[in-house]
């Protein structure tokens, strides 16, 4: 499986836009890039997925570099209810070869009021 | 409709005992995936079953655990000879064929005392 890296840790202010960098140099051309996060106590929870272009939906947009080596997930106005830990994880396509999602350590995000 | 089930929500067993758990998916994903999640750690993927067929197991997956989806609806697992190490919650997933989002159940805390 492809890896991803993320930092550890990131901190932001309450209503303050929050871009969660990932890095994923070794791609392949069929990689899905895919953002789940995971609340306290909590099973992790779908935030966005993409191929090529960016992608925007109601919790968050992805950023996706031209050469798809790295990714941002963007948070537009982070709230206490965003604080999490947020995972990028790359997923490939096609027949039985798509399915299982390979967790890293992911970012833990603070949110301060 | 109501999202992904889990029972029961917790487990306490000695070891030694079997244990087994259930996953009610979304009622029209035809794909089905169980997940393994130890503190601090992010959940590892265990199995997945494509209607009633397992397309893919772990390693992680010993003799000791086993998967069905005997009518391509809910799914169970079963622990037998259950040891402190498989003290973990158990996620199950579920989603669309394809590049589409999993959505997860709230867990099965598992404790093997």
């Amino acid at each position: 499986d492809a890896k991803t890296t993320q930092p550890n840790s990131m901190e932001s202010n309450e209503e303050e836009p929050v871009h969660l960098p990932c890095n994923h140099s070794t791609i392949s051309g069929t990689d899905y890039i895919h953002w789940y996060r995971q609340l306290p106590s909590q099973g992790p929870e779908y935030v966005i997925h993409g191929l090529t272009s960016n992608v925007n939906n109601r919790m968050a947009s992805l950023a996706i570099a031209e050469d798809r080596k790295s990714s941002t997930l963007i948070l537009h106005r982070a709230t206490l209810r965003d604080a999490a830990v947020y995972y990028c994880i790359l997923s490939g396509a096609g027949g039985t070869s798509y399915g299982k999602l390979t967790f890293g350590q992911g970012t833990i995000l603070t949110v301060h009021p | 409709d109501t999202g992904v089930s889990q029972n029961p929500r917790h487990k306490i067993t000695k070891r030694g005992q079997n244990v087994t758990f259930r996953c009610d998916p979304i009622s029209e994903h035809n794909r089905l995936y169980w997940y393994r999640q130890t503190l601090g750690q992010g959940p590892e993927f265990l199995t997945y079953f494509q209607n009633e067929a397992q397309l893919e197991k772990s390693r992680l997956l010993s003799d000791r655990f086993s998967a069905e989806r005997p009518k391509g609806s809910f799914s169970t697992l079963e622990i037998q000879r259950t040891e402190q190490g498989d003290s973990a919650m158990y996620l199950c997933a579920s989603s669309l064929d394809g590049p589409r989002p999993q959505y997860f159940g709230p867990g099965t805390r598992l404790t093997v005392l």
